[in-house]
């Protein structure tokens, strides 16, 4: 069992849409979640982290953490054709620099 | 400035080169790691630098020697390599974490745009 899973997609959307996407872990000594975004031929960007469970909320992105089912979420609201992107999933554990991505899920916002 | 920059953008070596790949940040982050990232894949830890000293590496192969000159300056030199390892070479940089605050904002990576190798 890989220690982050998260479905590749891809996943196609029209504009304005409510995006959800999701990853799950096994490892219960995370306690660090990040979501990335990661344009074609360019490094992953940092969009939201959340530090152990709950919500948090900037602009258009909510991230969700559930702890208990291992279970943490991102979703875009309103979304726009320039959130086309691969969106990857990371989780640390405390005091610890090796951050662990998920799969990935491509992202395409129709116009 | 909050820019990793990386050198060269592509590079075709052959499995007998010796080649050697840069990394460059001046946020005064003083933690610096390479990724491997094959497509469609998410990217694969293979070293840390925290402190200008190795501290995690995840059993790479020797073919993969890092080397971390000072505080700005992260390389990675090739040798022999095999043709699977053909991928998207990322940097990253960011503050270590001080490990004495629970809970504390955690350290940001700051990516690099990547260099792609070819092994032929």
């Amino acid at each position: 069992q890989k220690e982050v899973e998260q479905d590749p997609g891809p996943l196609s959307v029209p504009e304005g849409a409510i995006v959800s996407l999701n990853c799950t872990y096994s490892n219960s000594a995370f306690q660090y979640f990040m979501w990335y975004r990661q344009y074609s031929r360019k490094g992953p960007e940092l969009l939201m982290y959340t530090y152990s469970s709950g919500n948090k909320e900037d602009g258009r992105f909510t991230a969700q953490v559930d702890k208990s089912s291992k279970y943490i979420s991102l979703f875009i609201r309103d979304s726009q054709p320039s959130d086309s992107a691969t969106y990857l999933c990371a989780m640390s554990a405390y005091n610890n620099n090796d951050m662990r991505f998920g799969a990935g899920t491509r992202l395409t916002v129709k116009p | 400035d909050t820019e990793v920059t990386q050198t060269p953008k592509h590079l075709v070596m052959g499995m007998t080169n010796k080649k050697s790949l840069k990394c460059e940040q001046h946020m005064g982050h003083r933690a610096m790691y390479w990724y491997k990232q094959k497509a469609k894949k998410p990217p694969e830890l293979m070293f840390v630098y925290s402190y200008e000293k190795l501290s995690i590496n995840e059993s790479v192969p020797s073919r993969f020697s890092p080397e971390c000159p000072n505080s700005s300056l992260l390389n990675l030199h090739l040798h022999a390599l095999q043709p699977e390892d053909s991928a998207l070479y990322l940097c990253a940089s960011s503050q270590p974490p001080s490990g004495r605050v629970a809970g504390e904002t955690p350290f940001e990576q700051y990516f690099g745009p990547g260099t792609r190798l070819t092994v032929t």
